[in-house]
């Protein structure tokens, strides 16, 4: 079965800092690769996604993600943050490998944190 | 604004009682996916929904069912409710299948007491 694991429930991090939020995961063929950022009160935003081709991906809001399969992990990065990113972001894989649907499968989501 | 619409937002209901969730996708999406979220399971898929047809189904329970309307809108019942079906339930569409990018409604939150 597939699987997502973001090993840090919460990262606190100061406004201007960078950022690596880490996602790792488990998937029987080459996975599609999501980051999905919610903000409170708020449904889930696409912030980038890996489909196939350059492993190196950009996406919305000043977001890269890099796929790295030899290590099974698919990490969120941004070389300054701003105190409007903080949330909660997602990483998924997909498709959706239980009786051929074609969802997402989500890991439990980081919290950001951001210090003025 | 995702395009993808959710009814109602909030709800607060009695344990046994039974609700209906209801999600209008995006225009032009044929695809619908629920999911609910909670702070001890996280985001899990129930069950999806392609151009009127159940596609597959996840973690969702007996109690749970959904359909999906000729004009694409979907709606989600819950029954007998419980205490522990408390969460936020999220709609979903996408423009085909094997595309695996979701756009998101707002959510309804559910709470039973």
């Amino acid at each position: 079965a597939q699987s997502v694991t973001q090993p840090d429930i919460h990262i606190t991090v100061s406004e201007g800092a960078s950022l690596e939020l880490r996602c790792n995961y488990s998937y029987g063929a080459t996975p599609y690769l999501f980051w999905y950022v919610q903000s409170p009160g708020q449904g889930l935003q696409l912030l980038l996604k890996y489909f196939s081709g350059d492993t190196l991906v950009q996406g919305i809001k000043g977001f890269e993600a890099e796929f790295k399969r030899s290590q099974s992990s698919f990490n969120l990065r941004k070389p300054s943050v701003h105190w409007s990113d903080a949330a909660e972001y997602f990483c998924a894989v997909g498709p959706y490998s239980g009786g051929g649907a074609d969802g997402l499968t989500f890991g439990k989501g980081t919290h950001l944190i951001i210090q003025p | 604004d995702s395009g993808v619409t959710q009814t109602p937002k909030h709800l607060i209901t009695a344990t046994g009682q039974r609700v209906t969730l209801r999600c209008s996708p995006r225009s032009g999406d044929l695809s619908v996916y629920w999911y609910q979220q909670s702070l001890d399971q996280g985001l899990q898929f129930l069950i999806q929904y392609y151009n009127g047809e159940e596609r597959a189904k996840g973690n969702i329970l007996e109690r749970f069912s959904a359909q999906q309307f000729p004009d694409l809108h979907s709606e989600l019942n819950l029954s007998s409710l419980e205490l522990g079906d408390s969460a936020l339930y999220f709609c979903a569409s996408s423009v085909e299948l094997l595309n695996g990018e979701l756009f998101f409604g707002e959510g309804s939150r559910l709470t039973v007491l």
